[in-house]
């Protein structure tokens, strides 16, 4: 069974704090994703990468930063939470270069930023 | 540029009637479509898929969607709605035009599907 893991399905942080998700995938998949999800705005892209230490921004990358050392692994950084970032993080992954390439998406991280 | 619509925020049902959850989409080159279900604090789940073929596409749990390219859209379908179907419901679209970028999916803003008893 394909598997994405979220390292915390619940999180509370201070502002200004500095704050990691994992995301890991057991499916050997080039591509990984990072959303955001809020009520009213539907999937939001933050970034997504396609290989080992490859990286593009997506839609709103603004205040995040990523890293992706091994190929399974995928971590989304919020280099000082404010408040503004509290949402529920998706992380997802698919293959590279297949017209069947759905996502698989983990479970979701709800962050909050007091 | 890729988009989705989903016009309808919100989409009540009784328990054994049919259901429809609207989509439509904007891309350049053929389209590759997506169904995408999410229950309460949980991640997106995947339904069915339009790549090519068959306009009508048959999915899990009894939904099947139907691709219309005339009319861009691609409406989520159930002959007999159950409970259980309340959920968020998502649809998505992929540019599949070559070399489009890594397999990026465009999603809409999901429709909160509620089934009544």
């Amino acid at each position: 069974d394909v598997k994405v893991t979220q390292s915390s399905r619940y999180l509370v942080k201070r502002t200004g704090e500095k704050v990691f998700l994992e995301c890991v995938q057991d499916m050997d998949h080039e591509n990984m994703f990072w959303y955001r999800q809020d009520p009213g705005l539907g999937l939001r892209l933050i970034y997504f990468s396609y290989d080992v230490k490859m990286k593009e921004k997506g839609d709103i990358p603004e205040g995040y930063s990523v890293s992706r050392e091994k190929k399974e692994r995928f971590s989304l950084i919020l280099e000082s939470a404010s408040t503004n970032q509290t949402s529920m993080y998706l992380c997802a992954s698919s293959l590279r270069d297949s017209s069947y390439n759905e996502q698989f998406f983990g479970p979701g991280t709800r962050l909050t930023v007091l | 540029a890729q988009s989705v619509a989903q016009p309808e925020d919100q989409v009540n049902v009784a328990e054994g009637n049919p259901l429809t959850v609207k989509c439509t989409y904007s891309v350049s080159g053929n389209p590759y479509l997506f169904w995408y279900v999410q229950y309460p604090n949980r991640g997106l789940q995947f339904l069915l898929k339009y790549i090519t073929g068959d306009n009508l596409v048959k999915g899990s749990y009894g939904f099947e969607a139907e691709f219309n390219k005339s009319q861009t859209s691609f409406h989520l379908k159930k002959p007999s709605a159950l409970v259980s179907d309340s959920a968020l419901y998502f649809c998505a679209v992929r540019d599949g035009r070559r070399g489009s970028t890594l397999g990026r999916l465009y999603f809409g803003r999901g429709t909160q599907l509620t089934v009544w008893p």
